[in-house]
């Protein structure tokens, strides 16, 4: 079966301008992760959606990120007004829920913002 | 607080040179530590989860293991192919989030 996708693979982007990233985890999969990976650092969590219950955000790192899970399927995380510092890899990986936790990760959509 | 350190840095092997990589962890009630691989430009591949202390999971060259403070993850006769980075990670049982070291970058020489 398919895997975790996530589009695009890469985003160059000027510095102030929106960008949306998507994910689609794997089927029937109900937990979503956002992480964020930047050159040398260890992955960063940003964000976790569990089925229909209200998403844990204490890891985004300004008002500037948000995220979305339409249908507790497809992802989109939004970063408004794009900084320099936000250039990074952004990876989604999906659970297939509470008790089994392993989770696996998309390729990733590097961000780059000049 | 919760958190990950993963020793060394890097490690550079001769092909069939068997070593180990460490994972310590300090966690708040341990759900699961969960071990993966990261090759360039590609997301992290999963590999192996334990869940307590006394537990071991093979495939192929790799072998993990755990125990209260550390896991191991054991490299025997590795190839060239097994160079990539080796990411660790805990999961605690009151939180919703994965808790990452920084991985070990792996270069194996033939």
């Amino acid at each position: 079966g398919a895997g975790v996708s996530q589009s695009p693979s890469n985003k160059v982007t000027e510095k102030g301008k929106d960008v949306e990233l998507r994910c689609d985890p794997i089927s029937g999969h109900t937990a979503l992760y956002w992480y964020r990976q930047s050159l040398g650092q260890g992955l960063e969590f940003l964000i976790y959606f569990q089925g229909n219950s209200a998403p844990d955000k204490s890891g985004l790192p300004s008002d500037r990120f948000s995220a979305e899970r339409t249908g507790g399927s497809v992802s989109t995380l939004t970063i408004q007004r794009t900084q320099q510092e936000d250039s990074a890899v952004y990876l989604c990986a999906s659970s297939p829920g509470r008790t089994n936790t392993e989770a696996f990760f998309g390729q990733g959509t590097r961000l780059t913002v000049v | 607080e919760d958190q990950v350190t993963q020793s060394p840095e890097a490690l550079r092997l001769q092909e069939g040179e068997s070593s180990s990589l460490n994972c310590s962890y300090t966690v708040s009630g341990l759900r699961g530590l969960f071990w993966y691989r990261q090759d360039p430009g590609k997301g992290p591949e999963f590999l192996f989860t334990l869940y307590s202390a006394g537990e071991e999971k093979e495939k192929e060259r790799l072998k993990a293991t755990l125990t209260k403070k550390e896991s191991f993850l054991h490299i025997t006769a590795p190839k060239p192919e097994d160079s990539a980075t080796y990411l660790c990670a805990v999961r605690p049982y009151n939180f919703n989030k994965f808790y990452f070291g920084s991985g070990t970058k792996l270069n194996v020489k033939p």
